[in-house]
């Protein structure tokens, strides 16, 4: 079952480079999250939204409804963001998630 | 407590074992949901809960898996017979409706031998 599809999978970045990661679903919504996991399995809910855009600090999420599309950035990347970002639908559906390394 | 907290965080089973994994969400929070995240995957949802009702219950894989929130507060994920495909992270989260931001507890890494 693919209701929510994420790409890339992986992703491996310089420090300070803008990034993107992108959320692609099938399903109904009421929102949509992005979570960041890191090694030892602890999730944070990073934004939740339903429509248009959001930012916090270098971070902005963007959803597309029509598109049914959704993309997480991130501007002048650190190795602190290195971490699993998992875009998810509702509370229900999940994607694999993208696995983003940041080198110094 | 000031966030969700699972217990406890590893457990090593016996093939053929009962386990039982435990969740305390945060005060208050009506909603409580349960998910198995195998290495390397996104988390896959189990089971929901609004107060001690259990709404939705579609993705517990076989009726091994049992779980209850019988005071609409803290939760128990039951699995019986374990075998080595049950071997997962079990994720626990509760929000105060099931359309808002969830809080996630750190996990029940859960190995079958």
């Amino acid at each position: 079952k693919n209701e929510v599809e994420q790409s890339p999978q992986n992703l491996t970045a310089q420090e300070g480079e803008f990034i993107t990661i992108n959320c692609s679903y099938s399903v109904g919504i009421s929102a949509l999250h992005w979570l960041q996991q890191h090694p030892g399995g602890g999730i944070v809910s990073l934004f939740m939204l339903s429509s248009g855009k959001k930012k916090h600090g270098r971070l902005i999420a963007t959803i597309n409804i029509q598109e049914k599309h959704s993309s997480l950035h991130i501007t002048a990347s650190h190795p602190r963001d290195s971490a699993v970002y998992i875009c998810a639908v509702g509370q229900f559906y999940f994607g694999t998630g993208t696995s983003l390394t940041v080198i110094p | 407590g000031a966030g969700v907290s699972q217990s406890p965080r590893y457990k090593v089973a016996k093939r053929g074992q009962d386990v039982a994994l435990r969740c305390d969400p945060i005060s208050g929070h009506v909603s409580l949901f349960w998910y198995q995240q195998a290495l390397g995957q996104g988390p896959e949802f189990l089971t929901y809960f609004q107060n001690e009702a259990q709404l939705d219950k579609s993705g517990l894989p076989s009726d091994r898996f049992f779980a209850e929130r019988p005071e609409g507060s803290v939760s128990t994920l039951k699995i019986q017979r374990t075998q080595q495909e049950d071997s997962a992270v079990y994720l626990c989260a509760s929000s105060l409706a099931s359309t808002t931001e969830a809080f996630f507890g750190q996990g029940t890494r859960l190995t079958v031998v």
